[in-house]
């Protein structure tokens, strides 16, 4: 079975400063991994995915993730960041490349930009 | 990418009456959707895989009978809430992924839909 933890559930952070979003995974087969941003009363959308090749991936908005598999991580980061980064992100897993497996999710990290 | 759309985005029901909320996939075929509930300040649990043209799997702890689920074409997938009573009451987000011939492994979600029953 998998599993993701997220290690911060919030992470208060000044505007224009770095920001790094810890995750880490738990599956004994190869997995996916990916980033969502949840903003208030709305659905998730996609940040960035990594599915394989090149460990650094980068995303939307000015994110990027590493995956390193030795340390099961895959930790979202960001180097200047703005108020309109104020939201939830989650980190989710599946290991399965065909669509009928669902991606199980960490418990979120709520990012507060503060002015 | 790929679009999909959740109805309605928010509702409000008295308890003991049911209420349905739609999933749609606007511009692929999604053989499987799943449904998510979400609590305040929690994570998204999944509650149900919706098979097109078979009976939705649902995981463990998750009441069929008042959940119920019905995928009926590639593009639509139901979930009925059943007698709602006021711990119904959440934010549930259905999802698709247009994986089934192993082009993409993406999950694409609806916008949520907030239930709220008095």
């Amino acid at each position: 079975a998998q599993s993701v933890t997220q290690l911060d559930s919030q992470v208060p952070v000044f505007e224009e400063a770095p920001v790094e979003l810890r995750c880490n995974y738990s599956s004994s087969v190869s997995v996916y991994l990916f980033w969502y941003v949840q903003y208030p009363n709305q659905g998730l959308q996609l940040l960035l995915k990594y599915l394989s090749g090149s460990t650094l991936v980068k995303g939307i908005n000015g994110f990027e993730a590493e995956f390193n598999k030795s340390q099961t991580s895959f930790h979202l980061r960001k180097p200047s960041v703005h108020i309109s980064d104020t939201a939830e992100y989650f980190c989710a897993v599946t290991q399965g490349w065909s669509g009928n497996t669902p991606l199980v999710f960490g418990k979120g990290t709520r990012l507060s930009v503060i002015a | 990418g790929a679009v999909v759309s959740q109805h309605p985005s928010w509702v409000i029901c008295k308890s003991g009456t049911s209420v349905k909320i739609e999933c749609r996939s606007l511009d692929f075929q999604a053989t499987t959707m799943f449904w998510y509930r979400q609590f305040p300040k929690q994570s998204l649990m999944l509650m149900a895989t919706s098979n097109e043209g078979s009976k939705a799997t649902y995981e463990q702890g998750v009441e069929k009978d008042k959940f119920l689920i019905n995928h009926a074409s590639l593009t639509l997938s139901t979930l009925t809430v059943t007698s709602a009573h006021p711990e119904d009451s959440s934010f549930y987000i259905c999802s698709a992924r247009e994986g089934a011939t192993g082009k993409d492994t993406e999950a694409f979600f609806g916008q949520g839909t907030r239930l709220t029953v008095v």
